[in-house]
Formats: structure tokens, sequence, C-alpha cells
């Protein structure tokens, strides 16, 4: 069965320096992998999507930036963190060509900026 | 592009039945979807339909389809306090590559 990790969980981070979170896919091969973010009470935003190695879109100008240097792992990454970033990032992973796309999500991280 | 809503709050007694409602703007939406969110957690499939359904039934999840209106409920029967979690509803886009687009979530609440 396909599973996905995701670290760390929670992260407490100064303002200006960098981040990296990291999610990795087990049990599938060719995944479609997501970054998304949760503000409190708001809903999911997209922030990349990476259909293949190498391969990241992104749908907002940001602070964060997105690799995926393997197949089934995606990392998020800044290099100097805002107030802003603060946040529940989650990373999620679909099966490329399936009819409709069924997303799953790792556990995600708090991500708090000070 | 895509705008999807909910009501942000749902409170009912444990027993009841619990309607969560959502509607999207997009027609071309091909499926949607429902996903379930606990504290501190990330979010976890429940269902979903096709858009050429008008309605599908899963043990005690109902959701119905209301294609004209573009509208979307998810109907929870018997609801237990296990059920008091974030639930978040999702218009998946056709384009380039599948994108799903999320409501803000509707936080319901269960109460004895």
């Amino acid at each position: 069965s396909q599973t996905i990790h995701q670290w760390p969980a929670t992260l407490v981070q100064p303002v200006g320096s960098p981040l990296s979170l990291e999610c990795t896919v087990e049990g599938t091969s060719n995944p479609n992998l997501y970054w998304y973010r949760q503000a409190a009470g708001r809903g999911l935003q997209l922030l990349f999507y990476s259909v293949g190695i190498g391969q990241i879109s992104s749908e907002v100008p940001q602070n964060l930036s997105a690799s995926r240097p393997q197949d089934r792992q995606f990392i998020l990454s800044s290099k100097k963190l805002l107030l802003s970033d603060s946040g529940f990032y989650l990373c999620a992973w679909s099966v490329t060509g399936s009819l409709g796309e069924k997303l799953f999500f790792g556990s995600g991280t708090q991500l708090s900026v000070l | 592009g895509e705008d999807v809503e909910q009501s942000l709050f749902l409170s009912v007694r444990e027993g009841d039945s619990s309607v969560i409602n959502c509607t999207y703007t997009d027609s071309s939406s091909t499926y949607l979807y429902w996903y379930k969110q606990e504290p501190g957690a990330g979010l976890q499939l429940l269902t979903y339909i096709f858009s050429n359904m008008d309605m599908k039934q899963d043990q005690r999840l109902t959701v119905l389809l209301n294609k004209k209106d573009k509208h979307l409920s998810l109907r929870i029967a018997d609801t237990q306090t296990g059920d008091s979690a974030i639930y978040f509803c999702a218009a998946l886009m056709p384009g380039g590559y599948n994108k799903l687009i999320f409501g803000a979530g509707t936080r319901l609440a269960v109460h004895p």
C-alpha cells in the first residue's frame, strides 16, 4: 500500500532563517506531488505541484521554492522566512493519469515563524 | 477561476444528521470531493462524486450533487462525536494537470 511521510510535524523558526520541509512517498511510482498551505481559518492554498523529477510548477508568487530531486521526494524550501510564512503545510500525492484525481495527504507540518 | 465556498461552522446533536453544504463556480468541474481533517492532522479523503451523478451513498455518508445550481452537500447520518472535524469540499478542474480547488472548510461540532 502507498504511504506518505512528511516531517517535521512542528517547527518554530525565527524570521530570516532558512526552511526545509521534506515529503516522501512509498509504494507508488511517478506520482504527482503537491505542497499546500493552510492558513488559520482558511482553506488550502496550492503552492507547488510536480508531475516528475525536476518539474515544478508554482501557483502563487511567494517566498518559497520547491524541488523534486527524486521521483518520490518533494522538498519545500525558503532562504529567508517571513512572518507571513507561518501556517500548516501539507504534502500530497496523486496517481498520474487516474480518472479523477484523488489526493492523499501527509500529516502536515505546523510552521511558526517568530 | 474556480471558487469553492462553504459555511464555516455547524453544530449538531449526537445522533442527529449533519448536512454540510458547498457551492462551486465552474461547471466544468469533473469530480467533487469531501475531505475530513481531524485536529493537527492531514486531510483524509471521505468520498467523491463524478459530475454526471446526482447522488452517492457510502454507509453513513450521502453526497448530493445539483449540477445546475453547482451545489454539493454531504449528509452524515447518526452523527457521532468522532465525526467532529473540519470537512473540506474540493472541485477538480480539468486542464494541463488535474488541480483541486478547496473550500475553506466547515468545522463540525457534535455535542451530546
